[in-house]
């Protein structure tokens, strides 16, 4: 089983809000992970949205709007990216991350349409 | 500018080795730690390695453990990983990446793509 689950894929209106889960593997606690969410747009790199473990502990990346946020449902065991008032240009690849035995690891990627 | 650029990349044959550079310029590459990676075609982020400043600690994705050497050279500001015993799965494009002192990737190069095939 993998570290990281996303759903591979996730449409969604212009205008309404997409919830974008990241599940951690059985054993591993969501809570006492950061989570890093990164986006990506065809033909170009990642680029760092914001980091998450808690409402005291988390980062928005530089120029990223606040329409995109983070959150834990831990009844879930998952990581959660927000992004609300959807634009066709949030149209991407978007992948988690945390540090988990001395090891960065992604999850799979979730390609969120927006039509 | 901040920027990375990576260089390197090529076509190789499968047991082949390749040596990819990553250069910086705008900033000073001894404040950060750095990080290579690397995405196959079609499919998603593969983060496989990770170096300190002082280059003293370093570590390895399983995938490339022991194939795959990462290393600095902060005076001529550049990042390399040297990739041995290259296997078909290898095929991707390779990025570095800076991790800034929050932990965050916040700045990327644009890749170079690595292509094993006989």
């Amino acid at each position: 089983q993998a570290v990281l689950t996303q759903p591979a894929s996730l449409s969604a209106s212009p205008g309404a809000s997409a919830s974008l889960t990241c599940t951690l593997r059985s054993g591993i606690n969501v809570g006492t992970y950061r989570i890093y969410w990164y986006q990506q747009k065809p033909g170009s790199p990642p680029q760092y949205l914001l980091r998450y473990k808690s409402d005291l502990d988390q980062q928005q990346g530089s120029g990223v709007p606040s329409r995109f946020s983070g959150s834990k449902d831990a009844s879930a065991n998952a990581g959660i990216l927000l992004i609300s008032g959807l634009q066709s240009e949030d149209e991407a690849d978007y992948y988690c991350m945390i540090w988990h035995s001395s090891a960065w690891v992604f999850g799979g990627g979730t390609k969120l349409a927006v039509l | 500018e901040v920027k990375l650029v990576e260089s390197g990349g090529g076509l190789v044959q499968p047991g082949g080795s390749l040596r990819l550079s990553c250069a910086a310029s705008g900033f000073t590459l001894s404040s950060y730690e750095m990080n290579w990676v690397r995405q196959a075609p079609g499919k998603g982020l593969e983060w496989l390695s990770f170096i300190t400043i002082s280059g003293s600690t370093k570590y390895y994705a399983d995938s490339v453990k022991g194939r795959f050497t990462i290393s600095r050279d902060n005076a001529k500001n550049s990042l390399y990983l040297q990739m041995n015993s290259l296997r078909v799965e290898d095929t991707a494009v390779y990025y570095c990446a800076r991790e800034d002192d929050l932990d965050t990737f916040d700045i990327w190069g644009q890749g170079t793509m690595v292509t094993v095939s006989s």
